[in-house]
């Protein structure tokens, strides 16, 4: 498996509250990604990242924010979270952005309730 | 729009017997196409991939998928069904243009196998 931590695994939470979740690679991938799932929807894009410092949204940015300091940790953040955002959060890493051969590697998700 | 249409939420099939999930797309150019698998609590796992060539791809764990390009179809396959291959199947795709290995999900295919 793929060197992918994200933390917390499981968090509850109040509407309004921020919340942060962070991904951890050890594979020095240039590549990061965060997706939600939800039942009916498969995975979507929130943002990504192709670098240090160099993000982009995805198609469901609305609502949040994201920050890569370093190589290895990619955070998603909630600045003010709502029910609406309850869902399963995916971290992902890929090697290269425009090499196909080279599949994304999933985390194994932070599930988040919103109260 | 670019979408992936996976038509059934739900596949049963016995042990030991054929199985198919389908997956049908409709993105511009040639596509890259996916597919990945989810078991409980876990994040997505990488079964295989068309790039090119041959229409007819192998993959981990004895699955296979039929590239259809007329029909834009790219179904998945196994021979024979084991009761552990229950779980979530999602395929997706991936647009040639565009530098940042963007996917695009369907929205997933429970398999269930009985024994």
């Amino acid at each position: 498996d793929a060197g992918i931590t994200q933390s917390p695994r499981h968090k509850v939470t109040e509407t309004g509250t921020p919340v942060t979740l962070r991904c951890h690679q050890t594979e020095n991938h240039r590549y990061m990604y965060w997706y939600r799932q939800d039942p009916g929807h498969g995975l979507r894009l929130i943002h990504y990242s192709y670098g240090v410092k160099d993000t982009d949204k995805g198609e469901v940015s609305d609502g949040y924010s994201v920050s890569r300091s370093k190589t290895e940790d990619f955070l998603l953040t909630l600045e003010s979270a709502t029910s609406s955002q309850t869902s399963v959060y995916f971290c992902a890493i890929s090697e290269s952005g425009g090499i196909p051969n080279q599949p994304q590697h999933f985390g194994d998700g932070t599930r988040l309730s919103i109260l | 729009a670019q979408s992936v249409a996976q038509p059934e939420d739900q596949v049963n099939v016995a042990e030991g017997n054929p199985l198919t999930v389908k997956c049908t797309y409709s993105v511009s150019g040639n596509p890259y196409l996916f597919w990945y698998v989810q078991y409980p609590n876990r994040g997505l796992q990488f079964l295989l991939k068309y790039i090119t060539g041959d229409n007819l791809v192998k993959g981990s764990y004895g699955f296979e998928a039929e590239f259809n390009k007329s029909q834009t179809s790219f179904h998945l396959k196994k021979p024979s069904a084991l009761v552990s291959d229950s779980a979530l199947y999602f395929c997706a795709v991936r647009p040639r243009s565009g530098g940042y290995n963007k996917l695009i999900f369907g929205a997933g295919t429970r398999l269930a196998v009985h024994p």
